[in-house]
């Protein structure tokens, strides 16, 4: 069975401070999304990685990705409150068709 | 332009009802996708068009769950015999899928409450 695992789950941080969240999965895919979502609202695209060793920056956000580790890591540098939401990652399975989301980790910055 | 657009925002049904929940995909995506997410969850995959027709419904749970999309746009998710189970926010989505590596582009969702 596929999964896809997240950790942290809760994240509480201070304002300026450093943060990565993992996500591994289970089965072989070199397509991985990232995704926020706000409180009661719908999910936001943030990155799409689409081979090994990618890496995508946005911001205060940096987002990689490992295939042969099974693994995406979204890095955050000096976070500030703008940035609490909920985080997924999600791992495409079928090339476009069907995607597996993790748990999220829901992170909150505090000043 | 437009976004997906989902409609009923909210819907509250008592136990045993049939409901239609709509999706209005960003217009020129060929792709549409169904995501079923629960409290604290991340989103669960249901079915999945390629134009008109299913390309993936291996994620409908069961016989009571079915969607139509007569024309390649619009899409209709039907439950019959709702259960309280079924509560859940019921998320459409879209994408150029003739464009390599498009992200799912998602509506704002539709908040069933079965009672």
């Amino acid at each position: 069975e596929l999964k896809v695992e997240q950790n942290p789950l809760f994240l509480s941080m201070q304002e300026g401070k450093n943060y990565t969240i993992y996500c591994n999965y289970s089965t072989t895919s070199d397509r991985l999304y990232w995704y926020r979502q706000d409180p009661g609202k719908s999910l936001e695209s943030l990155f799409v990685l689409l081979s090994n060793g990618a890496v995508k920056q946005e911001g205060r956000l940096m987002a990689s990705l490992d295939t042969k580790a099974r693994l995406s890591t979204l890095h955050i540098t000096a976070a500030v409150h703008d940035l609490s939401a909920t985080y997924f990652c999600a791992v495409d399975i079928k090339q476009g068709g069907k995607l597996i989301f993790g748990q999220g980790t829901e992170l909150s910055v505090k000043p | 332009g437009a976004g997906v657009s989902q409609t009923p925002s909210n819907k509250v049904t008592e136990k045993g009802k049939y409901v239609e929940l709509r999706c209005d995909p960003i217009s020129g995506h060929t792709a549409l996708y169904w995501y079923r997410q629960s409290l604290g969850q991340g989103p669960e995959f249901l079915i999945y068009f390629q134009g008109t027709g299913a390309a993936d419904d291996s994620g409908l749970p069961n016989d009571r769950f079915f969607a139509v999309r007569p024309e390649g746009s619009v899409s209709t998710l039907k439950i019959q015999r709702t259960e309280r189970g079924d509560s859940a926010v019921y998320l459409c989505a879209s994408s150029l899928i003739g464009q390599a590596y498009s992200p799912l582009h998602f509506g704002n969702g539709t908040r069933l409450t079965v009672t």
